[in-house]
């Protein structure tokens, strides 16, 4: 299996550009998540998906940020106009309902100069 | 969830045992004890799960006492390669609320 695929792997951007993160979850996972990571907050839950539906999405910080995951192998996660505070790794996860394991992708690491 | 707490940081050398203890007083009945392992520059990974008395596994053992309020990770002889973030998290048995909640982790350093 080819785990979590995330793209970009890397991605420098202007202040007040649109940001889009994608995310390809293992086959047959049933759940999403998307995490962010930085040195002052951790790693910190934005969103999660079970079958295409969004669950929680208490974490996103503000309306600047959105996801939506139109089928159960894409997902996107979409910062509108990005901020230099955004700047973070964003990681993507998937998991098998009735198994406990979170699986990671290799993260995009964004950078908003 | 459970509130977990766990050192934010620990040093050893190659070759030694290194034990991470995490407490976690409101554990409920069907939780499990999960611990993950997080790289440099990569996301964390799963290394070992256990409910009640001793886990073994190839890359650790994780020891929980009767009352199950903490347990502690142990990694032995230690390498270079194990440098990462260890993360203990209290998860419902197959966790129907979906969402795992990390906290701030144990960054371990080993020096040669």
């Amino acid at each position: 299996d080819a785990g979590v695929i995330q793209s970009p792997r890397h991605e420098v951007t202007e202040m007040g550009q649109e940001v889009t993160l994608r995310c390809k979850p293992i086959s047959g996972h049933d759940y999403l998540f998307w995490y962010r990571q930085t040195m002052m907050r951790g790693l910190e839950l934005l969103i999660y998906f079970n079958n295409n539906v969004p669950i929680d999405d208490s974490g996103m910080p503000e309306d600047r940020f959105s996801a939506k995951m139109p089928n159960a192998s894409f997902s996107t996660l979409k910062i509108q106009p990005s901020e230099p505070r955004d700047s973070a790794v964003y990681f993507c996860a998937s998991r098998k309902t009735g198994e406990d394991t979170i699986y990671f992708g290799e993260g995009s690491w964004l950078t908003v100069v | 969830l459970a509130k977990t707490t766990q050192p934010i940081s620990m040093d050893s050398y190659e070759g030694q045992e290194v034990n991470i203890t995490c407490s976690h007083n409101n554990i409920a009945t069907n939780d499990y004890i999960t611990w993950y392992q997080q790289f440099p520059s990569q996301g964390p990974r799963f290394i070992i799960q256990g409910y009640k008395t001793k886990v073994t596994n190839e890359v650790a053992s994780l020891f929980i006492p009767a009352d199950r309020k903490s347990s502690t990770l142990s990694l032995p002889r230690v390498s270079l390669s194990d440098t990462a973030v260890y993360y203990c998290l209290v998860v419902p048995i197959y966790n129907q609320g979906g969402k795992l909640i990390f906290g701030q982790g144990t960054e371990l350093s080993v020096k040669p």
